[in-house]
């Protein structure tokens, strides 16, 4: 009965070559969050969706971009990653009037 | 804006010690306090959380206190396990805009050698 799910849990892509994540919830939640961790690091808000507003974070890189098709579906495009995107990429979903965020597992990325 | 300064790490205990991370936030609100846990490898789960002054936040054998008077959020737990190795993050969520953020603090790595 997993709640907030990620596909795949690692990733391997190549420099410069377009790769796509993907968050599915079974929580019904209106809000969806990105964030990018890496090691040793909190993670870092790169955007979210209030339903179907997205909302940037200012200093998000604009080789991120991020699309949600329907409430249960989110994903994170990386246009052309570069060594400095490897990361752990977490998913995060909380209701309309909720403050607890439920997070995903992760999608591991490597950029060779 | 909102922060949250948490006890540096690693901190390295033996089984069955007490253990204690601090957390201090600031805020213009009244937000809501948080411990998520990670796991190696793993997605940050919800530990705990308090959302008004005085609460008290317990799950698993932890708990921490909201203390508004000296805007602190304090994990502590009586007797810790091996199994409780894992990176604590402390968090709050802020009650304004249209949708919650969380502020995180750095990050407490916790050993605990058997």
């Amino acid at each position: 009965d997993a709640m907030v799910i990620q596909n795949p849990r690692y990733q391997v892509t190549q420099f410069g070559k377009p790769v796509t994540l993907s968050c599915s919830q079974t929580l019904n939640h209106n809000v969806m969050y990105w964030y990018q961790q890496k090691s040793s690091q909190a993670p870092k808000l790169l955007f979210h969706y209030y339903d179907k507003d997205f909302n940037n974070e200012a200093d998000t890189p604009d080789n991120f971009q991020s699309r949600r098709p329907n409430t249960s579906f989110c994903f994170l495009d990386i246009r052309s990653p570069g060594l400095g995107d490897a990361a752990m990429y977490l998913c995060a979903t909380t209701p309309y009037s909720g403050d607890t965020q439920y997070f995903g597992p992760g999608t591991r990325l490597t950029v060779l | 804006g909102d922060s949250v300064t948490q006890m540096e790490g690693p901190v390295t205990l033996s089984e069955e010690a007490f253990l204690t991370i601090n957390c201090t936030y600031t805020a213009t609100g009244y937000p809501s306090l948080f411990w998520y846990v990670q796991y190696p490898g793993e997605g940050l789960q919800l530990l705990l959380k308090a959302t008004k002054a005085d609460d008290k936040g317990s799950n698993k054998g932890f708990e921490a206190t909201y203390r508004k008077e000296t805007t602190s959020f304090h994990l502590e737990k009586g007797s810790v396990q091996v199994s409780d190795s894992a990176v604590y993050f402390c968090a709050l969520s802020d009650d304004s805009g249209s949708a919650r953020q969380l502020t995180f603090g750095s990050g407490t790595q916790l050993t605990v050698l058997p």
